[in-house]
Parts: C-alpha cells; structure tokens; sequence
C-alpha cells in the first residue's frame, strides 16, 4: 500500500497545454502539500492544504490552481504550460503541527516529473 | 525569519569512509529539525529528526545528527558509508507553534549530493 501516490509518474506535453497531477494519500493525514523541484533539486513548497481549506499558497503563478475535494485528495491544475515549469511536482503529507500526533514530519510521494517541450 | 543552509552542495567520500553533511539554521525560536534522504528517481523520506531531549539522534541506515544550539546547526553523519548512501540528503526545519497556518512551513536547504566511490 502505497502511503502517498501521485500520477501520473511522468508527464510530457507541449507548451500551451493544460495538464493535471493528482495525489492521494492515505495515512489519515489532514494537511497535504505540493512541492516544486527544479533542475538543481531545490525545493519549492507551492501549496498547503488542511482540511480543504488552503492554508499555503506561495507565490506561484495563477495558471496554478490547487484543489482538493477532500482530506484524503490534493490535484495540480496547470494552465497554459510554460518551458519553465518542466520540474519535478511532489505531493506530501503530514498532521497539522499543533497536533500530539504531529512532529512535523512531512510523507512524501514518489514525484511527478513534468517536461514541457 | 528563519532559514536553513547546506554548506556543501556534492561531497564526494570513499566507500567505507565516515561523512559528515553539515547543516546550519537560523533561527529566533525553538525549531525542530530534520534530514531526508532522496534517493535517485524517488520522493524524500525521513532519516531522522530532532524535536527536544537529547542532542544525538540516530536515524536509519547507520546515520546521526547532532543538535548544537549554541552554533546553530545539525550536522549528519555516518562512520562508514556505503554505495547504496549515494543520495540527495535535505536538512529541514519547521518551528511548531499554535495554528497551522504559520506552524506549516517546512523550509529546506538546497541539499547535499552524497556520491560514493568505489
């Protein structure tokens, strides 16, 4: 069983496109996020969510759109793709910090490597 | 504001060699920190993490780390490594806090590539 699962794996497509990452997880986590990781494997939090409701939102282009239609579900709408969003999106989980359960530790999927020609 | 810096970008050991990845933060209030492990093609996962109580935290795969406050920093390190260490190795820290909303942010160093030779 797969804790935090994103697809697809590996996404090519043209500039212009619009395209979508979907990521579930099923730890009982209630806080999810999206990470960008570029060429040089800096890592970029993009979004956060908890119970459905955006808590993190960076600055990020607006052709970026987050949903997430539970606590369990955090998609990556992406319109009108750009060259420079070719980057590794990881999708990650965790128990909001102010929680017992909670020590900050963050799960994370196996990344989806988007390549925008 | 906090931060986190990752002095080395590639560090280069010989198998069987001991390592140390180093790791500075800055920060003004208590913080919990953390090393993940990226390894070729896959998603980061917890090495180890340091919340309170003792400063020495061993972690997986043979590793610790050493909380030092007085220098700000949490250093990783392992006797001897091996050819499967060859990694991407992030230093992380977070600083809890009442509501999520700033309790969220988990920052990043700009990580270390460990490459081991035969």
């Amino acid at each position: 069983d797969t804790a935090v699962s994103q697809t697809p794996k590996y996404l090519v497509t043209q500039m212009g496109n619009d395209k979508s990452i979907k990521c579930e997880q099923n730890l009982g986590h209630d806080t999810m996020y999206w990470y960008k990781q570029d060429s040089k494997k800096f890592l970029k939090i993009m979004f956060s969510y908890n119970n459905k409701e955006l808590i993190i939102n960076e600055t990020v282009p607006n052709r970026f759109s987050p949903k997430s239609p539970d606590k369990a579900h955090l998609n990556l709408h992406i319109n009108s793709l750009e060259l420079g969003d070719s980057a590794v999106y990881f999708c990650a989980s965790s128990f909001t910090l102010d929680r017992a359960a909670n020590t900050g530790e963050l799960f994370f999927g196996e990344g989806s490597r988007l390549t925008v020609l | 504001a906090q931060s986190v810096t990752q002095l080395d970008s590639q560090v280069p050991v010989f198998e069987e060699a001991p390592v140390e990845l180093r790791c500075n933060y800055s920060s003004s209030v208590s913080v919990y920190l953390f090393w993940y492990v990226q390894y070729p093609n896959q998603g980061l996962q917890l090495l180890l993490k340091y919340l309170s109580g003792s400063t020495l935290v061993k972690g997986i795969n043979g590793f610790e780390a050493e909380f030092n406050k007085s220098q700000t920093s949490f250093h990783l390190r392992k006797p001897s490594v091996h050819i499967s260490d060859t990694a991407e190795y992030f230093c992380a820290v977070t600083w809890p806090g009442p509501g999520y909303s700033s309790a969220s942010k988990i920052i990043f160093g700009s990580g270390t590539r460990l490459s081991i030779r035969p």
